[in-house]
Formats: structure tokens, sequence, C-alpha cells
């Protein structure tokens, strides 16, 4: 069954560097998310994209976040300056049509760890 | 935000026995639930999903019921078994799309 993969699967680094998480969809979805999970606390929606634009962004994606799909089949999270706030795991989704009526399928996740 | 809670943090059940899993939601505008599934170190796996013109939703060990008037779902896997134990997560999409999860619910199966 085809899957969404995410890589790294760990990333270390240091507060106020440049990070960049690496998500590869399922082929023939059309829509992508990013979410996130800190550490004991809920899943929460970052952003979802489609068409290449962004259709929607909760308040944590603010202006140090980014999203791309450079290609036809990655989907990139850019966190410009890392705060030791943005330590989680973040998961990478997609689905075939809108989340309304269709579930997302996610990946396994990138373990962030800001020191 | 708490438009989707879930109150019970831990559930632990004797294997062969029914799991029952509770959601509570406030949005009177969802009109479409998700329960999924998550093992350590891996993402949220897919399981089950109701639209509110139902109010049961059956597939092999996992049905969910919805009760709308209490907006209020609930997943009963029967019987459980100790590869079950994970933890379970329902959501809804609000009308943008965006995926809004509960707490979660940690569920261990016990031989």
């Amino acid at each position: 069954e085809p899957e969404v993969t995410q890589t790294p699967s760990h990333q270390v680094t240091q507060m106020g560097q440049e990070v960049i998480l690496r998500c590869v969809p399922i082929s023939n979805h059309l829509y992508f998310y990013w979410y996130r999970q800190i550490l004991g606390q809920k899943v929460e929606f970052l952003v979802s994209f489609y068409n290449n634009e962004i259709s929607e962004k909760s308040e944590i994606f603010d202006d140090q976040f980014s999203v791309e799909r450079p290609d036809g089949s990655n989907f990139t999270l850019k966190i410009r300056s890392t705060k030791l706030e943005d330590s989680a795991m973040y998961f990478c989704a997609s689905s075939p049509r809108r989340a309304n009526n269709s579930p997302l399928h996610f990946g396994n996740g990138t373990r962030l760890t800001v020191t | 935000d708490q438009q989707v809670k879930q109150n019970s943090p831990s559930l632990s059940v004797q294997e062969g026995r029914i799991s029952i899993l509770n959601c509570d939601y406030t949005n009177s505008m969802f009109d479409y639930f998700l329960w999924y599934k998550k093992y350590p170190a891996e993402g949220p796996t897919f399981l089950i999903s109701i639209s509110s013109i139902k109010d049961k939703n059956e597939d092999g060990r996992f049905t969910v019921f919805l009760n709308k008037s209490a907006k209020h779902l609930s997943l009963h896997i029967v019987p459980s078994q100790p590869g079950d134990s994970a933890v379970y997560f329902c959501a809804a999409p609000n009308q943008g799309g965006k995926l809004i999860f509960g707490q979660g619910t940690e569920l261990s199966v016990k031989p």
C-alpha cells in the first residue's frame, strides 16, 4: 500500500539554525499537510497546501515557517530560525480530496530536537 | 482549541473483552469524524470514519457510534487483542478541512 515517507526520522539542531523537513506524499494525492505533536500534547495542525499554494495555516505557522513543493513529489517544511519550543514530532500528511470527507494519510514523522 | 475532547487519558482492558473509547465534540457543524491509531515512533494511522448522516459504522472488530444530539462518539473494539494497544485519537475536520484532534486515549490490552 502506498505510504507517506518523511526524512530524516530524527533531526537535532541548535537554536537559531534553519531546518528543512522533507516529505514524499502519496503520488496521486492532491492535498498536503503538516501537523506537529509536542511531547505529551495534542496533534495540532500547522498548514494545508493545495494547488501549489497554502490553503490554511494555524497561528503557530508564523513567518519563521514556510512550505514548498519544489517538484512533483516532494513537500517540505522549513523553519528559518529554530526555537527551543519548536522541538516536537512533525508529521506530514496527504489526502486525495479535501479533509472534510477523506481521511488523511500520515507519515511516521520527524522528531525535531532543538538544543 | 477544545472542540474535540477525549476525557480518558488511558484505558486498560483484558484480551478478548470489549474496549470502548469515548470522544465528545462541541462544534455542531462537524459532519465527519475519524478515529486514528498511533503506535510509538509512528504516525497516526487511519482506522475508521463516520459521516454525520449515519449513527453507526462497522469494519471488522471496530465499530464507531455517533450520537449527534449528545455530540458524542465512541469506538468499540471487540474482541480486543494485545496488538490493539496504542494511543487512539478521535478527530474531526472543520469547514476548511483542518483536522482537529482530541488529546488521545492510551489503550492497553492485557493478555
